[in-house]
């Protein structure tokens, strides 16, 4: 079975700073997809940003960026230039592209980071 | 309404109780899901529905029982609960089932178990 893990259950950041949050995973599968979901508070969690597992060029959007180390199975989340609607609980998931998984997301404990203006 | 909705948005319920959540998704979706997430753990699938018919049981207990009438709506009819069921249930659809397929999720339903 797969498993996601997020050893940062708080972080904080100043506006317009970087963070990094970091997430670890196991799986045996080689044919994967990784996610990043961001959950603010008392509202929907949205995708931030996706990263599929056969492709070696770490993933963007905008401010958000991954390093993707398949070898090491890490997959952390860079935020630059760090905003206040950025504050929320982050989410890494884990996601098989293939057998029965059906869609199934393997979530990470979370990390809540806190943005101080 | 645009995207996932889910009702009712909070709700409190009596372990002898019968109740029912609800999700609509207007995007035209085949795929949804039930999760379940608890304080201090992480998300947990409950349930998968791919074009009506279920395809992931991730052994729920039988007090929790899903219906999805139409490729738009999937209901969790709830009895007997336990006060460790307490939790938000978020409910998520997407395209397919296929790993690339970004899920939607709804803003969720806060169970309270007394």
């Amino acid at each position: 079975a797969q498993t996601v893990t997020q050893s940062q259950p708080e972080m904080s950041v100043q506006e317009a700073e970087t963070v990094t949050l970091s997430c670890t995973y196991d799986t045996s599968e080689s044919d994967y997809y990784l996610f990043w979901y961001k959950q603010p508070p008392s509202r929907q969690m949205i995708l931030v940003i996706r990263q599929e597992a056969y492709k070696q060029q770490n993933a963007t959007e905008n401010r958000f960026s991954v390093n993707f180390q398949k070898a090491a199975k890490s997959f952390s989340l860079k935020i630059s230039d760090s905003q206040l609607g950025d504050a929320a609980m982050y989410f890494c998931a884990y996601r098989s592209n293939g057998g029965t998984s059906y869609g199934k997301l393997t979530f990470g404990q979370g990390t809540i980071l806190t943005v101080h203006p | 309404e645009t995207g996932v909705t889910q009702t009712p948005r909070h709700l409190v319920m009596g372990m002898t109780n019968k109740k029912s959540l609800k999700c609509e998704q207007h995007l035209g979706h085949n795929a949804m899901y039930w999760y379940k997430q608890s304080a201090k753990k992480p998300l947990e699938l409950m349930f998968v529905y791919s074009l009506e018919e279920r395809v992931e049981n991730n052994s729920v207990p039988s007090r929790f029982s899903p219906e999805c009438p139409n490729s738009s709506h999937l209901f969790l009819h709830l009895h007997t609960l336990q006060p460790e069921d307490s939790a938000l249930y978020l409910c998520a659809s997407s395209q397919g089932t296929g790993g690339g397929y970004e899920q939607y999720f709804g803003p969720g339903t806060r169970l309270t178990v007394t």
